[in-house]
């Protein structure tokens, strides 16, 4: 079964970068790598997403292992509004699984 | 656009009774989702469709039904609330691709 492991929580300093990491241990070669973020009391927000190349949108950058069985979600400059749960969902983009994602603090 | 809302924000139920869980996006996307969250925990996948017509089971579709009559519209139906479907309810859609999902604001579901 395809699984995604994410740290539980991290923390960074307000205007810091920020690298969320997300290993994606049995990931099919066609499957695409998907980052939302989900602010307290709302629904989930898209963020990023990418198949072989890193990718950059004004939201944030992804970089993706060679072999793509890691990526990393960089926040380039973190704000307060930043704080949220970020995930990165595994599966196809029809039937995308959400693990428990990262819990980002960002102290002021 | 309004994107996708959802109605209502929350309810309450009792144990046995049933209710419909309301879905519409303005996107003219084809492609709509049925995600619930509990407490801590992520998303999981429930129902999905891929058009008018289409609906596909997901990872836990068991209690719930769903029909996509039109485009815009995308009902979960509770048939005999019971209190494991106490949850945050989420609707998603994506357009062709299905790359980015654009959710809802949630409805809050408590059954006792």
């Amino acid at each position: 079964d395809a699984k995604t492991t994410q740290p539980n929580s991290m923390e960074s300093n307000e205007e810091e970068p920020v690298h969320l990491p997300c290993n994606h241990s049995t990931i099919s070669g066609t499957d695409y790598i998907h980052w939302y973020r989900q602010l307290p009391s709302q629904g989930p927000e898209y963020v990023i997403h990418g198949l072989t190349s890193n990718v950059n949108n004004r939201m944030a950058s992804l970089a993706i292992a060679e072999d793509r069985k890691s990526s990393t979600l960089i926040l380039h400059r973190a704000t307060l509004r930043d704080a949220a749960v970020y995930y990165c969902p595994r599966g196809s983009a029809r039937q995308l699984t959400f693990g428990s994602g990262t819990q980002l603090t960002v102290l002021p | 656009n309004a994107g996708v809302t959802q109605t209502p924000k929350f309810r309450i139920l009792k144990i046995g009774q049933s209710m419909t869980l309301q879905c519409t996006q303005d996107m003219n996307h084809n492609y709509m989702y049925w995600y619930r969250q509990d407490p801590g925990m992520g998303l999981k996948l429930i129902y999905y469709s891929v058009g008018a017509g289409i609906t596909d089971k997901g990872e836990v579709p068991n209690g719930y039904n769903v029909s996509r009559s039109t485009t815009e519209d995308f009902p979960l139906r509770l048939e005999l609330a019971a209190p494991s479907q106490t949850s945050v309810y989420f609707c998603a859609s994506s357009g062709q691709g299905a790359r980015e999902q654009y959710f809802g604001p949630g409805t809050r579901l408590t059954v006792t």
